[in-house]
């Protein structure tokens, strides 16, 4: 059975970093891009962040670019996004997300229960 | 590129749903579509614009064409309550997310 476990979320200051991991099992790790999908309440979804399964390509969504950081640990099968320079608009549920394939251009195949991040001074 | 979805569609149990995503030139793009349950993970349904997922009754379907991508569920369920929506994976690696949309058992 395929299982992703966020962790790490919480409360957090604007500007102050914050790390969200994923734990993920029941699937070869090493064979799938993972990434991270947010959504802010009363919005819809957006894309974060993904990482090829080799770590070789990492892509952002544009709201994040430059502040977020997406990586990952085959060996432990987990993947963690470090989020930097919060703002209040980062609040929202973050999703773990397997993809269908090598290349983050794949669809979602898998998504974790989401874990929710608040940015409040 | 952006794509476009009604906000919510009522059916009777029984009769079909059809939900649609519109994009400019959505047929010759990489569209996926996933039910959201309250309270649950979303779930995989279609990918590819027409490929059903491991598990996935053939009650949904997906077809696309033009400017529209549709995903079609036949005999609906009380079951069905959701929120759908569509995803457009561009080669550029980027992921673009329809608003959802929100369908009604009567």
């Amino acid at each position: 059975e395929v299982q992703l476990v966020e962790s790490g979320g919480g409360l957090a200051q604007p500007g102050r970093p914050l790390k969200l991991s994923c734990e993920a099992s029941g699937f070869k790790f090493d064979d799938y891009a993972m990434h991270w999908v947010r959504q802010v309440a009363g919005k819809g979804l957006e894309w974060v962040a993904g990482i090829k399964w080799n770590s070789e390509t990492e892509g952002y969504g544009d709201s994040v670019q430059g502040r977020f950081t997406v990586s990952r640990d085959n060996s432990k099968k987990s993947v963690v996004l470090e989020m930097n320079d919060l703002r209040p608009e980062d609040t929202a549920l973050y999703f773990c997300v397997q993809g269908s394939g090598y290349a983050i251009g794949s669809y979602f195949k898998f998504w974790g229960q989401g874990i929710k991040v608040t940015v409040t001074p | 590129y952006e794509v476009t979805q009604s906000p919510s569609v009522s059916v009777a149990p029984g009769q079909t749903a059809t939900i649609t995503c519109g994009g400019p030139n959505i047929v010759r793009r990489n569209v996926h579509w996933y039910q959201w349950r309250p309270g649950q993970a979303p779930v995989l349904l279609i990918f590819y614009s027409r490929d059903r997922a491991s598990g996935i009754p053939d009650r949904f379907s997906g077809s696309s064409s033009g400017d529209t991508a549709t995903l079609t569920i036949t005999r609906v369920e009380a079951g069905d309550e959701a929120d759908y929506f569509c995803v457009v994976s561009d080669p550029l690696k980027e992921h673009i997310f329809g608003s959802g949309t929100e369908l009604t058992v009567l």
